[in-house]
């Protein structure tokens, strides 16, 4: 099992749509979870922490299920600029290491 | 301020050049971090400094030389290069283990 596994997609949608992404995790004790989005060419950004309890920011939403090991995010009204690729990002505890997943691409179309 | 700068934006050079990738942060974070990426893969991690002292290389060739001149700024030097090393090369920083990076917004090199 990879470290941390996500669908690449890509996740074609028409604006104004729902979306959700799940990426697993293989390091149960892992305790330090990230979204970050990446637009082609440029570095990523941090979209968001995830959270135990779950979080919000707008049309963003983030959850932990410790259980089985995964992260979601969910895309609420889909615009035209959340087209990206979005990386499930996911701390090795005690250390500077961070294991990134290999994104999944979403494209949202008019 | 809750910015990386990484300069140049943009680098072309020869397999025999010598050139220098600069980043710099001032938000008091004590790790910082190189990574290379290439289009369509997530960032591989190359090198972290720790309060200015290397504390990981990911086993990264010579050529490719990390500097920490001080808690602000990380260098990373090149020589010697070969083409596949063409590739994105983005700097971060955390405040501690755990913590979000923050990402400057990354050197285009390209090796010829």
């Amino acid at each position: 099992r990879k470290e941390v596994e996500q669908d690449p997609g890509p996740f074609n949608v028409p604006e104004g749509a729902t979306v959700a992404f799940n990426c697993t995790y293989s390091n149960s004790a892992s305790q330090s979870f990230f979204w970050y989005r990446q637009d082609c060419r440029k570095e990523p950004k941090l979209l968001m922490s995830v959270y135990s309890s779950g979080n919000e920011d707008g049309r963003f939403t983030a959850q932990l299920n410790r259980a089985s090991q995964y992260i979601s995010l969910l895309i609420r009204d889909s615009k035209l600029s959340d087209s990206a690729t979005y990386l499930c990002v996911v701390n090795i505890p005690g250390t500077y290491k961070y294991i990134f997943g290999t994104g999944t691409r979403l494209k949202v179309l008019a | 301020d809750t910015e990386v700068t990484q300069t140049p934006k943009h680098l072309v050079m020869g397999m025999t050049n010598k050139k220098s990738l600069k980043c710099e942060q001032h938000m008091g974070h004590r790790a910082m971090y190189w990574y290379k990426q290439k289009a369509k893969k997530p960032p591989e991690l190359m090198f972290v400094y720790s309060y200015e002292k290397l504390s990981i290389n990911e086993s990264v060739p010579s050529r490719f030389s990390p500097e920490c001149p001080n808690s602000s700024l990380l260098n990373l030097h090149l020589h010697a290069l070969q083409p596949e090393d063409s590739a994105l090369y983005l700097c971060a920083s955390s405040h501690k283990p755990d913590e979000k990076l923050f990402f400057g917004s990354g050197t285009q090199l390209s090796v010829l």
